[in-house]
């Protein structure tokens, strides 16, 4: 079992959707990151949370800590939001990334 | 600022052959890394580097070695190149403030071994 899961791993919707990506690890950590991965390869850091919740635009984060489990939610989406949003995980000592979750906006 | 730059683009090499995989950072960031992406796996961190002179071993260390002289460059080196080191390899700094840090990656080099 990895130790960093995501879900969904592929997600289409329609604009204008809330969408919701889940992040779930299993190891203790310092902060846990989110980044978007770009169509063409771009990798963008969106969020660096170690507690509580992060707004940025229509982007919000939240993590709770003794769930080990945080959210990333997109409001009001757009179809250049389409793009692989990637949780990663920092312990002390390693940074596990999770596999991605492939949005698609559909307009 | 020209952020991270990371040169080649895309690479061919056969096996057994050597390359340096270049990064840059214009920034003053002292934390810089590698990291390898594999189609449909997670980003792995190869290296790492909180400043000049100082490397670290990440996940996957083994057939690469790194160096870090100065703040700005953080040089891949793949001595022998194998199959399995067909992937695309991203170069990222970062800095901490007040608890919090941003990393900011280059464009990747898509590196092929036939």
């Amino acid at each position: 079992k990895n130790e960093v899961e995501q879900s969904p791993q592929n997600l289409t919707a329609q604009e204008g959707e809330f969408i919701t990506i889940n992040c779930s690890y299993s190891v203790g950590i310092s902060a846990l990151h989110w980044l978007q991965q770009h169509p063409g390869g771009g990798i963008v850091s969106l969020f660096m949370l170690s507690s509580g919740k992060k707004k940025h635009g229509r982007l919000i984060a939240t993590i709770n800590i003794q769930e080990k489990h945080s959210s990333l939610h997109i409001t009001a989406s757009h179809p250049r939001d389409s793009a692989v949003y990637i949780c990663a995980a920092r312990a002390l000592d390693k940074i596990i990334f999770g596999k991605g979750t492939r949005l698609h906006i559909l307009p | 600022n020209a952020g991270v730059t990371q040169t080649p683009k895309f690479r061919i090499l056969k096996i057994g052959q050597s390359m340096t995989l270049q990064c840059a950072q214009d920034m003053n960031h002292n934390y810089m890394y590698w990291y390898r992406q594999d189609p449909g796996m997670g980003l792995k961190l190869i290296y790492y580097s909180v400043g000049a002179g100082i490397t670290d071993k990440g996940e996957v260390p083994n057939g690469y070695n790194v160096s870090r002289s100065t703040t700005e460059d953080f040089p891949l080196r793949l001595e022998l190149a194998a199959p399995s080191q067909t992937s695309v390899y991203f170069c990222a700094s970062s800095y901490s403030r007040g608890g919090q840090e941003t990393q900011y990656f280059g464009p990747g080099t898509r590196l092929l071994v036939l």
